[in-house]
């Protein structure tokens, strides 16, 4: 049992490049989300998807775009990467929302825009 | 808008000593409040929740306590030993199907040996 599984685990982009973030779950969760971490800061949520068909935006959503692709995937784009992006990303699932919200992390990809 | 935040930012405590960790948020509406621990290098994960019918919840060295009038919770964790030496985030979650959690900045916790 895998989890949350984050690809890739480092990466590092010029100004202007893009790229997509994968993630998967294996434990049947409803809701995924991504965050973003960045030093003195916590956990910034980006976007989530509350059920498999549907996205909405966090706190922090301009410069990226997502995809719930099934029930398992929720992947993260960045079209067009700026060094303010640097940072680390967590993509997480949860059975449901509310008190049910207990998010199960995969392990970061640290991403730097240069 | 929605807003946790998290006190102190840095702690420093001698094995054995106990930790206190605060958190006040803004949404009168949040009754769910988990905490995680983040080993360095590592993903978050729960350690303890609590939800907003009780006001302290137990589970071996660690606690945590809710104030729903004042609006703040408390992460205490007592006898700290080396391996407690992580960042802790708590969080804030709307009632009934909220899926924006709100997490406050982290507290570093050094625990000497």
């Amino acid at each position: 049992n895998a989890g949350v599984t984050q690809t890739p685990k480092f990466q590092v982009l010029k100004t202007g490049q893009s790229m997509t973030l994968q993630c998967a779950q294996d434990m049947n969760h409803n809701s995924m989300y991504w965050y973003r971490q960045d030093p003195g800061m916590g956990l910034r949520l980006i976007y989530y998807s509350a059920s498999e068909g549907t996205t909405d935006k966090g706190e922090v959503p301009n410069g990226y775009n997502v995809s719930r692709l099934n029930k398992r995937e929720f992947s993260l784009r960045l079209e067009s990467a700026a060094p303010s992006q640097t940072s680390v990303y967590f993509c997480a699932s949860s059975v449901a929302g509310g008190a049910n919200t207990e998010a199960f992390f995969g392990q970061g990809t640290r991403l730097t825009v240069v | 808008g929605e807003n946790v935040e998290q006190h102190p930012s840095t702690l420093s405590v001698q094995e054995g000593d106990s930790a206190v960790i605060k958190c006040t948020y803004s949404d009168s509406a949040s009754n769910y409040f988990p905490w995680y621990k983040q080993e360095l290098g590592k993903r978050p994960q729960l350690i303890i929740d609590i939800r907003s019918n009780v006001g302290e919840k137990k589970d071996q060295r660690i606690a945590v306590t809710l104030n729903k009038t004042a609006k703040h919770f408390s992460l205490h964790i007592t006898e700290t030993q080396p391996e407690d030496s992580a960042v802790y985030f708590c969080a804030a979650i709307h009632n009934t199907g909220g899926f924006k959690t709100i997490f406050g900045a982290g507290t570093r916790l050094f625990v000497k040996a």
